[in-house]
């Protein structure tokens, strides 16, 4: 057990509709990323923030955005869904602003979000 | 960004050892080397990450070549649990994300 929290675990909805991914991180880390895992595109890092404040953004889709609450819990929200969207979605928490340096990463189990 | 090359798969049997090997010839001097793995249906999981020198953990050794463009995660005795996906992932120059590659999908055989 990484220690951090997804929710929920699947998810099944129409295209054009609207979700709501919840991650909460391992207690006392500041940082939460959100990487998007499909078929043919691997992992893919999408967005990070750090203590509230977005901090980095990857390939995100303008469709899609997320937001770190006080509590350092955060939310992916995905809207006007498509087909290709269907993937995995996993969040990461780490203690420090940077986690690629000399810190390690805790990944959750993830969302799977099958669009149909 | 610095960019790691890892064999598409490799097999192995239970109770061996099992050397997972990574290139990096573009590393950059504060670059950390990075392994995470992913077992089925799973998150990804930290193995262990060094700098220079090589490093020991409950889980695996990685071996550092002196000009550290290249390094090799060793498994002492792999197990049927062990069979994953695994990452060899650099320091991206932003600091900010692991930038994940391909990685090297291990099957372990009993």
């Amino acid at each position: 057990d990484s220690g951090v929290t997804q929710t929920p675990k699947h998810l099944i909805t129409a295209t054009g509709q609207r979700v709501t991914l919840r991650c909460s991180p391992r207690s006392g880390d500041l940082s939460v990323y959100w990487y998007q895992q499909s078929l043919d595109q691997g992992l893919q890092f999408l967005i990070q923030y750090y203590n509230g404040e977005e901090r980095a953004k990857g390939n995100i889709l303008e469709r899609f955005s997320a937001q770190q609450f006080p509590d350092l819990h955060s939310e992916l929200n995905l809207s006007s869904l498509e087909l290709g969207d269907s993937a995995l979605y996993f969040c990461a928490s780490s203690v420090a602003p940077r986690q690629a340096m000399n810190t390690e990463a805790f990944f959750g189990q993830g969302t799977r979000l099958t669009v149909v | 960004d610095a960019k790691t090359t890892q064999p598409n798969s490799m097999e192995s049997n239970e109770e061996e050892p099992v050397h997972l090997p990574c290139n990096h010839s573009t590393i950059s001097g504060t670059d950390y080397i990075h392994w995470y793995r992913q077992l089925p249906s799973q998150g990804p999981e930290y193995v262990i990450h060094g700098l220079t020198s090589n490093v020991n953990n409950r889980m695996a050794s990685l071996a550092i070549a002196e000009d550290r463009k290249s390094s090799t995660l060793i498994l002492h005795r792999a197990t049927l649990r062990d069979a994953a996906v695994y990452y060899c992932i650099l320091n991206n120059n932003a600091g900010n994300m692991l930038t994940f590659g391909g990685g090297t999908r291990l099957m372990v055989k009993p």
